[in-house]
């Protein structure tokens, strides 16, 4: 099956800062979705991307799926923003794999 | 539009125990999900739906774990007996089927077993 990978597994933000989060994948995808998991346990859905770019407010999103990775971009972070932070791929007629995820802190 | 609505949010037994999880998807969505997810992972799936048929059971624990969708629309997921290891939390989502298929996640349950 997939494999997914996801860098950096730890982040630490002061506040206002901006970050890079990385997933990369071992196999062709035709989905892809990017989840933040908040102190509370709720996945909630930031972007549907199996390709392209998508921007979000301060959160914008990048899939290359020829090169098979996607980039979270976090602008002007806050506090509101820790938590975890997964990606989930799925294969052509595969059911979705997540990452190990990205736990990310911002500092006040 | 309604969310993904999952019960009990928290559930505490004891090892040897059956428990019960109840999922009501988005209206219309003909696929769904159940999840678990152990402390400090991803989620992992256990077994998908599209309507009432199983997709995907291939990683759901049969010797102690069930699951059904009755009538394509709630869905339960039971174990019997629960085991110290089974303690996590469930995650159930749905989505549209077919190609875009955009997974939305209910609040989940917190199981403890002890």
């Amino acid at each position: 099956g997939i494999q997914v990978e996801q860098s950096p597994p730890d982040l630490i933000l002061q506040e206002g800062a901006n970050s890079t989060l990385r997933c990369n994948f071992s196999d062709s995808v035709n989905n892809l979705q990017w989840f933040h998991q908040n102190p509370w346990g709720q996945l909630i859905n930031l972007f549907y991307i199996p390709s392209g770019t998508k921007q979000n407010g301060r959160l914008s999103a990048t899939t290359v799926a020829t090169e098979r990775y996607s980039l979270l971009y976090i602008s002007s972070s806050q506090t509101t923003d820790s938590g975890v932070y997964f990606c989930a791929v799925g294969g052509y007629g595969q059911n979705f794999v997540f990452g190990p995820g990205t736990r990310l802190s911002v500092l006040p | 539009e309604a969310g993904v609505a999952q019960s009990p949010r928290y559930k505490i037994i004891e090892k040897r125990q059956s428990v019960a999880f109840w999922c009501n998807p988005i209206s219309g969505h003909a696929t769904l999900y159940w999840y678990q997810q152990i402390l400090g992972q991803g989620p992992k799936l256990l077994i998908q739906f599209q309507n009432n048929g199983v997709v995907d059971d291939s990683q759901l624990p049969k010797d102690r774990f069930s699951a059904e969708r009755l009538k394509g629309v709630d869905s339960t997921l039971k174990i019997q007996p629960a085991k110290l290891e089974d303690s996590a939390v469930y995650l159930c989502a749905s989505s549209q089927p077919y190609r875009r298929r955009e997974q939305y996640f209910g609040p989940g349950t917190r199981l403890t077993v002890t």
